[in-house]
């Protein structure tokens, strides 16, 4: 079985400041990504950015960044210099090759503050 | 510029109802995959399938079937919908994994079903 787990339900961030959104996983797979994607109030998945297991270098895109920390199972998301824009749900996803299964947690909604 | 499209954005079916959700992909992606979104409870998987009349279970697959005829087609079937149904569906396909390509889940717009 595979889990993910997202334990801050909402979190809230001033415009230009620094955020962290927390997730661990489970998995027995040794092959796997993990993924953050961002939801907006249209509803449609957007990925923010991926993280290939076997890599040892931290994911970057622009202004998010990732803390992976395989051998505790924990995915971070960084996001610096917030933007209104990044208002959304947030939502970590565990993708094991051997099952072609992908995995959601239960999502952290950002909120944006002037 | 890959596409995932779900059928209907909007849904309204009676209690008792056999309900078809229609997901067609373009990019001859391998993995297909049917989540159900409510409040609190993040997407939940229901089924997917790794190629053509394969399917597997996900976490939540009872009261669901689907059908894979087509790699590009992906439907999911309540057999008979019941009000603790009505949810956001939404879809969404991959490559398989291979190490050093990248892949992601591309996603449709959801469907928004209400069973009364």
């Amino acid at each position: 079985a595979q889990t993910v787990t997202q334990s801050q339900p909402e979190m809230s961030v001033q415009e230009a400041e620094t955020v962290t959104l927390s997730c661990t996983y489970d998995t027995s797979e040794s092959d796997y990504y993990l993924f953050w994607y961002k939801q907006p109030p249209s509803r449609q998945m957007i990925l923010v950015i991926r993280q290939e297991a076997y890599k040892q270098q931290n994911a970057t895109e622009n202004r998010f960044s990732v803390n992976f920390q395989k051998a505790a199972k924990s995915f971070s998301l960084k996001i610096s210099d917030s933007q209104l824009g990044d208002a959304a749900m947030y939502f970590c996803a565990l993708y094991t090759g051997t099952a072609s299964k992908l995995t959601f947690g239960t999502g952290t909604r950002l909120q944006v503050t002037l | 510029d890959v596409k995932v499209t779900q059928s209907s954005r909007y849904l309204v079916k009676r209690t008792g109802e056999k309900v078809f959700l229609e997901c067609v992909q373009d990019m001859d992606h391998e993995n297909m995959f049917w989540y159900r979104q409510d409040p609190g409870l993040g997407l939940r998987l229901i089924y997917f399938s790794y190629d053509v009349k394969m399917k597997e279970k996900g976490d939540i697959p009872e009261g669901y079937s689907v059908s894979r005829e087509k790699k590009e087609r992906f439907s999911l079937i309540l057999e008979s919908a019941s009000t603790n149904q009505t949810s956001m569906y939404l879809c969404a396909s991959s490559l398989m994994m291979v190490r050093h390509l990248n892949t992601e889940a591309f996603f449709g717009q959801g469907t928004r079903l209400t069973v009364v």
